[in-house]
């Protein structure tokens, strides 16, 4: 099973409302990751989990908290968002660094988060 | 800090052979990453190189020069189903991040 799953799909939300987008894996990898996507850009890195624990916040505004209750999962909590959030979000897995000599990372399908 | 240079846009017939760079200057590397994306779908792996030379995977091969900062993705055979973007991604070798070209938008014309 080489596959990450993401929900919802799509999301649509007012400016004052509270979501949580889901992510989840199970091929045994340490390392998680989100990652924003606007329409003809590259993905940019949002956060890095490792084993658990965050490794990396790329200096994300608080108003994105991400959460990762196992190793399976990855949420990404989203409250009080702004019209320019909207985007995809797509999360990512791969074995943690240092455990795999490739170490490539498998993304899941995104949602698409408009904000209104 | 890091920069990396793939072309726009390319277009291509279908049957026909075609290269996309990739040039790149980082701070400490640590392997390159080749990905497809189809609009609106997640990228999805091609291929990782980490030591220079030319890896084959099937109509796709990536080649590696360390020296130069420089990479290319070869497609041979251009199917219809191979437009889309490919994102050239190199990891940091401090920070394990991957840092994403700003990819190269394929069209296969008939």
């Amino acid at each position: 099973d080489t596959e990450v799953t993401q929900t919802p799909k799509h999301l649509v939300m007012g400016m004052t409302n509270k979501k949580s987008l889901k992510c989840e894996q199970h091929m045994g990898h340490r390392a998680m990751y989100w990652y924003k996507q606007k329409a003809k850009k590259p993905p940019e890195l949002m956060f890095v989990y490792s084993y658990e624990k965050l490794s990396i916040n790329e200096s994300v505004p608080s108003r994105f908290s991400p959460e990762c209750p196992n190793s399976s999962l990855l949420n990404l909590h989203l409250h009080a968002l702004q019209p320019e959030d909207s985007a995809l979000y797509l999360c990512a897995s791969s074995q943690a660094f240092r455990e795999s000599h490739s170490y490539e990372q498998y993304f899941g399908p995104g949602t698409r988060l408009t904000v209104t | 800090g890091q920069n990396i240079d793939q072309p726009t846009e390319m277009t291509a017939t279908e049957g026909a052979i075609v290269q996309i760079n990739c040039t790149y200057q980082t701070s400490g590397f640590n392997g390159l990453f080749w990905y497809q994306q189809h609009a609106g779908e997640a990228p999805t792996f091609l291929s990782y190189n980490v030591l220079d030379g030319l890896e084959e995977k099937g109509r796709f091969s990536s080649f590696l020069s360390r020296s130069k900062g420089y990479s290319y993705l070869l497609l041979k055979e251009l199917q219809m189903k191979d437009s889309a973007s490919y994102l050239c991604a190199v990891r940091d070798l401090q920070t394990d991040k991957l840092i994403f070209g700003t990819g190269t938008r394929l069209q296969v014309f008939p």
